[in-house]
């Protein structure tokens, strides 16, 4: 079993790019979700989506874009990149039913200059 | 809105030691989750250990045990004789009982000294 895949797993952006973070889980888990990771704060959650056509906002979504057309895939998307978005961005998936933890990711490193 | 508070940045333990790290957390739920999950330096978050608030008992995987107190809202982590993988960045995490919305401490390095 894959889990959930994350690509890339590095990325350099100039600020004022975008770019489309890829996630994809092979687990058939109805919820998923991206957090960024930054020192000291632990794991803030960006956007999650319930199911394919269905997304919500996290935390701090300001900055950043998501869409569920499949319950495979769950791609982020950065507009118009900021310094302050240079951070470690995970993917992450779980069961519909409550309570089960998440499958996360390896993770995203990016670094806006 | 939930918060999860991990007070301690940084922790060491000597190899073959046992080791608590603390959690706190503020919610008005009765009914919700609480996990550690264990990130080593490959960056993948790895669960540890869940708790449901509503059972009294406490959780336990092999080494790892928490001690919940639910109307102290504390749900700590020991570790007993502790290894050199243990070393990581420990995460505590809040989930509402129908909410798959998970909420993160700051986390806490722990070190295991040979």
């Amino acid at each position: 079993n894959a889990g959930v895949t994350q690509t890339p797993k590095f990325q350099v952006l100039k600020t004022g790019q975008s770019m489309t973070l890829q996630c994809a889980q092979d687990m058939n888990h109805e919820y998923m979700s991206w957090y960024r990771q930054d020192p000291g704060m632990g794991l803030r959650l960006i956007h999650y989506s319930v199911g394919a056509g269905i997304t919500d906002q996290g935390e701090v979504p300001n900055g950043y874009n998501v869409s569920r057309s499949t319950t495979e895939d769950f791609p982020l998307r950065l507009l118009s990149a900021a310094p302050s978005q240079t951070s470690v961005y995970f993917c992450a998936s779980s069961q519909a039913a409550w309570g089960y933890g998440y499958t996360f990711g390896s993770g995203t490193r990016l670094t806006v200059v | 809105a939930q918060t999860v508070t991990q007070s301690q940045p940084e922790m060491s333990v000597q190899e073959a030691e046992t080791v608590t790290l603390s959690c706190t957390y503020d919610t008005s739920e009765n009914n919700y989750y609480l996990f550690w999950y264990k990130q080593p330096p490959s960056r993948q978050m790895i669960l540890v250990i869940r708790q449901e608030a509503y059972k009294q008992q406490n959780a336990t995987e092999n080494r790892f045990s928490v001690n919940f107190q639910k109307a102290a809202k504390s749900f700590s982590l020991k570790i007993s004789d502790s290894q050199l993988g243990d070393t990581a960045m420990y995460f505590c995490a809040f989930m509402r009982y129908n909410n798959n919305d998970m909420r993160f401490g700051a986390g806490t390095r722990l070190t295991v000294k040979p």
